[in-house]
């Protein structure tokens, strides 16, 4: 049973770029969270999507960002327009049910440097 | 202020100590969670309690609600234990401590 997994490993965007990253959950789970590290600070909640629909998105910034979970598919976080400051690691993690009360199961985290 | 405090920050400790870990959180929770980060990155999930106390190996965590406070106890510690250790709360959502980075020299 394959963990969650996320593409690319590594992502390099100039100002202005867009970046998408995918994260494809572990088999059975219809639950996703989107984490952000910056360099130096813990980590930060950002979206939580189940299939076709975003639960939570409090942690998203207003601008640029948007997070998408389809029927068929990894679910995607895209960001439009990059700046600087959004080089960091983004995690993505996964559970089989609904609430922040089960058990996620975390990606390796997608490295995002925008140059 | 945190929603989450960790202590201490930073740990180092001889191969063989008992090592522990503390979480403070200010809000309400229905669980709470023990992460750790390796050197590389990757994050596992240690454990997800919301009273009492679990079990896993060389691994004790233990929860006092009306505190509002964790703790995550190594036994035996060793260099393999090695990583970041994350504390995170799930209240309306997810709120993480900056960690406790432990190091367990041979």
């Amino acid at each position: 049973n394959a963990g969650v997994m996320q593409n690319p490993r590594h992502l390099v965007r100039r100002r202005g770029q867009e970046a998408r990253l995918r994260c494809s959950p572990m088999k059975g789970h219809s639950h996703v969270y989107w984490y952000r590290q910056l360099p130096e600070e813990g980590l930060k909640f950002m979206v939580y999507l189940q299939k076709e629909n975003i639960i939570d998105e409090s942690g998203m910034p207003k601008e640029r960002f948007s997070a998408e979970f389809p029927k068929e598919g990894p679910s995607i976080l895209r960001i439009q327009q990059v700046v600087r400051g959004d080089s960091a690691a983004y995690f993505c993690a996964s559970s089989l049910s609904t609430g922040l009360q089960e058990t996620q199961y975390f990606g390796p985290g997608t490295r995002l440097l925008v140059l | 202020k945190n929603e989450v405090e960790q202590s201490p920050q930073n740990l180092t400790a001889q191969e063989g100590e008992f090592i522990t870990i503390n979480c403070s959180y200010s809000v309400g929770i229905s669980a709470l969670h023990w992460l750790q980060q390796h050197p590389g990155g990757g994050i596992v999930s240690l454990f997800m309690l919301s009273s009492g106390k679990k079990k896993h190996g060389r691994l004790i965590a233990t929860i006092n609600i009306q505190e509002k406070h964790s703790s995550l106890h190594i036994t035996a510690s060793h260099p393999r234990d090695s990583a970041v250790y994350i504390c995170a709360v799930a209240g309306n959502q997810f709120y993480f401590g900056t960690g406790t980075s432990l190091t367990v020299i041979p």
